[in-house]
């Protein structure tokens, strides 16, 4: 079964560092989203993108954020000066329709640790 | 979004069914409901979505009642792999692209 693949698995980083967290959706799917997890808290939702394009975001995903399909396969997200409460774990999704019957599919995500 | 509340936890022995329940009282006539699980150390994972008929798949079932205010997720034998926190999501035309993961219930299954 197609499933979406997430690299690294682990992600330790020093504050005010850059980080790209890498995603590979599955391959006939049109949107693609991130989410993220503090330890203990709820899934919570970044931000989508469609059409190379993003269609909706989150409060949480300001100017410090950014996403990128660079290329026909991989689907980045990218935190520009990284804090001490970007420590998460990072997962992507995608679907391959949006609407409300259409599942998304996850990965498992990248933990990123930030010193 | 309408909002949906679960119990924090349940247990279930194995290979006993579970039922896991779902409130969703001002749940609107064009809301889907999804479930979502969430394995320990994994992303999360679809399971199984209705609108008003009950539904069957691999997974699981899922019964909604007449009035829609509650749904129940079925696993018809729990097994060990099953444990995991598990989130009712209403979807409606106007919830955009984000799933609204609340706390959800945690199943423990115990041999």
């Amino acid at each position: 079964e197609p499933e979406v693949t997430q690299t690294p698995s682990h992600q330790v980083t020093q504050m005010g560092q850059e980080v790209i967290l890498r995603c590979v959706p599955i391959s006939n799917h049109l949107y693609f989203y991130w989410y993220r997890q503090i330890l203990g808290q709820k899934v919570e939702f970044l931000v989508s993108f469609y059409n190379n394009e993003i269609s909706e975001k989150s409060e949480i995903f300001d100017d410090q954020f950014s996403v990128e399909r660079p290329d026909g396969s991989n689907f980045t997200l990218k935190i520009r000066s990284t804090k001490l409460e970007d420590s998460a774990m990072y997962f992507c999704a995608s679907s391959e329709q949006q609407g409300r019957i259409q599942p998304q599919h996850f990965g498992d995500g990248t933990r990123l640790s930030i010193l | 979004d309408a909002k949906t509340t679960q119990p924090n936890s349940m247990e279930s022995n194995e290979e006993e069914p579970v039922h896991l329940p779902c409130n969703h009282s001002t749940i609107s006539g064009t809301d889907y409901i999804h479930w979502y699980r969430q394995l320990p150390s994994q992303g999360p994972e679809y399971v199984i979505h209705g609108l008003t008929s009950n539904v069957n798949n691999r997974m699981a079932s899922l019964a909604i009642a007449e009035d829609r205010k509650s749904s129940t997720l079925i696993l018809h034998r729990a097994t060990l792999r099953d444990a995991a926190v598990y989130y009712c999501i209403l979807r409606d035309a106007n919830s955009g692209y984000a799933l609204n993961f609340g706390k959800g219930t945690s199943l423990l299954v115990t041999p």
